[in-house]
Parts: C-alpha cells; structure tokens; sequence
C-alpha cells in the first residue's frame, strides 16, 4: 500500500526565511510525485510532478525535488502569500493514475 | 483550456436526508473524473473514479455512490447522510497525468 507522510505538520516563517518541507513516500513503483498547494476553503492547487529521482522544478520562490524516498519542497526568502497549505501526492505505476496523499504541511509566513 | 465546476459550494443536511453534488468539466472530452473527501486533519481521501459513461470504480466502502450520466458530469449521492459523512468533498479531472481540482462543497451533516 502507498503511503505518504509530510513534516512538519505545521511552519511558521519570518517574511525572507527560508525553509524546506519534507514529504516521505513508499510507493510499489513510482509514476509521479505532485505537490499541491491549497488555501482554505478553496480546493488545491497544482504546483509541480517530479517523475524520476534527481529531477528538480521551480516556480517562483519555489522548488521542488525529489530522491528516491522523499521530496522536498523549498521556499526561498517567501512572502505572507505563501502562507496556505502545501499537499504532497504520489501515484504508483499500476494506480490507474490514482493519488495517495499526505496530510500536508501548514505554512504560515508572517510579517 | 479546461475548467471544474462542483455545485453546490456549501450544503448543511440534515442526518437521514439524501444528497446530490455535482461536478461538470469543461473544455475536454472523456475525461477521468475523482471524487476525493477531505476531513478536518486528514489527507484527501479518493472515494469513487470514472474512465467514462456508466463506469464508476469504488475506494472506499461507504453510504455514499456515484453515477456519470454525461461525459463531463459526475455526481456523487446518497440515500440517508450520517453524521460522519460531513466534509470537503472535491472532484478532479485529469489532464497530461496531472490532476486538476474544482473549488469543492463545504458538507456539514447535523
């Protein structure tokens, strides 16, 4: 069974502080890893797949990689925007393109 | 481009009364359609996929089912609420292997 864990549950950021969200991940083989982000009340956002280990992507003040058991998620110098929920979701080869999804990591990026 | 719909954006039901959501895409043809729910806490939970009309895989055993009537229509129901079916219920389409969300109903059951 796939299964995703992200830490920390919860992040609180001083504007311009920079910091990684883990996202950790069995999966019985890989066809992609997604990160989400999702404000409240509003339903998530896609943001990246990352499909084979060393693979890198970024967006804005945001990047995105990935090894063989984890993917990170790193935010550079970020802005109270930023400030939402970020989702980490895996599909497996023989998933039929479904999702398992992590808990998410709540960030909050203050002035 | 695509678009999602899902109607309506919240819903406060009773326990016992039925439900109907529904969610519509716009701008592809047979697309594969997901129902996810998302409780307080909790991760998002996929409790019914479609590859196309009248075919609806389960997740999840549960009080709820799904039907697709029309190519880019899918709904998700039930015959009598239970409390613990309260939650963000959101429905995705995809598009180039990615998954694609709409802007979800806020279900409370009282």
């Amino acid at each position: 069974e796939d299964q995703v864990t992200q830490s920390p549950e919860a992040l609180r950021l001083q504007e311009g502080e920079s910091s990684s969200l883990n996202c950790s991940y069995t999966v019985s083989g890989l066809r992609g890893l997604f990160w989400y982000r999702q404000d409240p009340g509003k339903g998530p956002e896609f943001l990246f797949t990352l499909y084979s280990a060393g693979e890198e992507k970024e967006k804005e003040r945001l990047k995105a990689t990935l090894t063989k058991k984890e993917s990170f998620l790193h935010i550079t110098a970020p802005k109270p925007e930023d400030s939402a929920t970020y989702l980490c979701a895996v599909a497996n080869t023989g998933g039929g393109n479904k999702l398992t999804f992590g808990t998410g990591t709540q960030l909050k990026v203050e002035l | 481009s695509q678009t999602i719909h899902q109607w309506p954006a919240t819903l406060v039901q009773p326990v016992g009364s039925p439900l109907s959501l529904e969610c519509t895409v716009e701008g592809t043809s047979n697309p594969n359609l997901y129902w996810y729910r998302q409780a307080a806490g909790r991760g998002l939970q996929l409790l019914f996929y479609s590859v196309g009309i009248g075919q609806i895989s389960s997740e999840v055993p549960q009080n709820l089912s799904a039907s697709r009537p029309q190519d880019r229509q899918f709904i998700l129901s039930s015959k009598k609420l239970l409390l613990s079916d309260s939650g963000f219920y959101l429905c995705a389409y995809i598009h180039s292997y990615e998954q694609y969300f709409g802007p979800g109903t806020r279900l409370t059951v009282t």
